[in-house]
C-alpha cells in the first residue's frame, strides 16, 4: 500500500513550456485534490475532485487543468507554465464525500520551478 | 468563505516545555472540521489532530492536544513536554462539512523551534 504518490519529485520548467504532474492512490479513495504552497501562504486549493468522470475548481484554479477517468489517478496539467506557478504541489485524498470527517492522505509534493 | 488566521510566524520554546501554537477561524458554516498539521522541513504534510465542531470534548492524540474553544473561534494546539524533533512548521486548517469537509482552508503556518 504506497499511499499517495507524486511525480515527478522535482521539476524546472521555462515559460511556456507545458507539463503534467502527476498524483496516484491505491487507497480507493473517492476523494482527491491539489494544493498549492507558496511562503507565507499555506496551502491553497487547486481543484479537486469526488469521483472518477467529477472536477470542480478550488481557490487558485486559473493556469490548471484536471481530470479524473480513474479513481486512482489525478493528474494537474500546466497547459502554459509561468514564473507565478513557481510552487510546492501537493495532491491528497480522502475515502469520504465530504459531509463528515474524513482524513486526508497527502502525497509528498513535487517542487516545481518555472525559469 | 471560511477563513484561518495563525498569528505566530515564529515560536521558540525549550525542550521539555509546553508551548501552545493559535488559530483562529471565522465560518458561518455550523458543522465544520478543525486540523492540524506538521510540516518538517523534509516537506511531507503530517495529521496531527482532529476536532470536530460539534464535539462535545476537546481533542488529544499523546502529546497534542487541541483546545477548542467554540465561542471565541479558537482552536490552539498545545504540544506537550516539546522534543527538538518538534521543531517544524505547523498548519491549522478547516474544512466545512456541507458537502466540502475535504476542501480544506489552510493559515499561513507558524515555524516552531524547540531549543535545548
Amino acid at each position: 500500500n504506497a499511499g499517495v504518490t507524486q511525480t515527478p519529485k522535482f521539476q524546472v520548467l521555462k515559460t511556456g513550456q507545458s507539463m503534467t504532474l502527476q498524483c496516484a492512490q491505491d487507497m480507493n479513495h473517492e476523494y482527491m485534490s491539489w494544493y498549492r504552497q507558496d511562503p507565507g501562504m499555506g496551502l491553497r486549493l487547486i481543484h479537486y475532485s469526488v469521483g472518477a468522470g467529477i472536477t470542480d475548481q478550488g481557490e487558485v484554479p486559473n493556469g490548471y487543468n484536471v481530470s479524473r477517468s480513474t479513481t486512482e489517478d489525478f493528474p494537474l496539467r500546466l497547459l502554459s507554465a509561468a514564473p507565478s506557478q513557481t510552487s510546492v504541489y501537493f495532491c491528497a485524498s480522502s475515502p469520504g464525500t465530504g459531509y463528515t470527517y474524513n482524513e486526508q492522505f497527502f502525497g509528498p509534493g513535487t517542487r516545481l520551478t518555472v525559469l | 468563505a471560511q477563513k484561518i488566521t495563525q498569528t505566530q510566524p515564529g515560536m521558540f520554546v525549550q525542550e521539555k516545555e509546553a508551548v501552545t501554537l493559535d488559530c483562529t477561524y471565522d465560518t458561518s458554516d455550523p458543522s465544520y472540521g478543525l486540523f492540524w498539521y506538521k510540516q518538517p522541513s523534509s516537506g511531507e504534510m503530517i495529521f496531527l489532530i482532529y476536532q470536530g465542531s460539534y464535539d462535545q470534548q476537546n481533542a488529544t492524540e499523546g502529546r497534542y492536544s487541541l483546545n477548542f474553544q467554540k465561542a471565541r473561534k479558537s482552536a490552539n494546539l498545545v504540544i506537550s513536554a516539546s522534543q527538538l524533533g518538534d521543531s517544524a512548521m505547523y498548519f491549522c486548517a478547516m474544512g466545512v462539512f456541507t458537502g466540502g469537509g475535504n476542501k480544506l482552508t489552510f493559515g499561513t503556518g507558524t515555524q516552531l523551534k524547540v531549543e535545548l
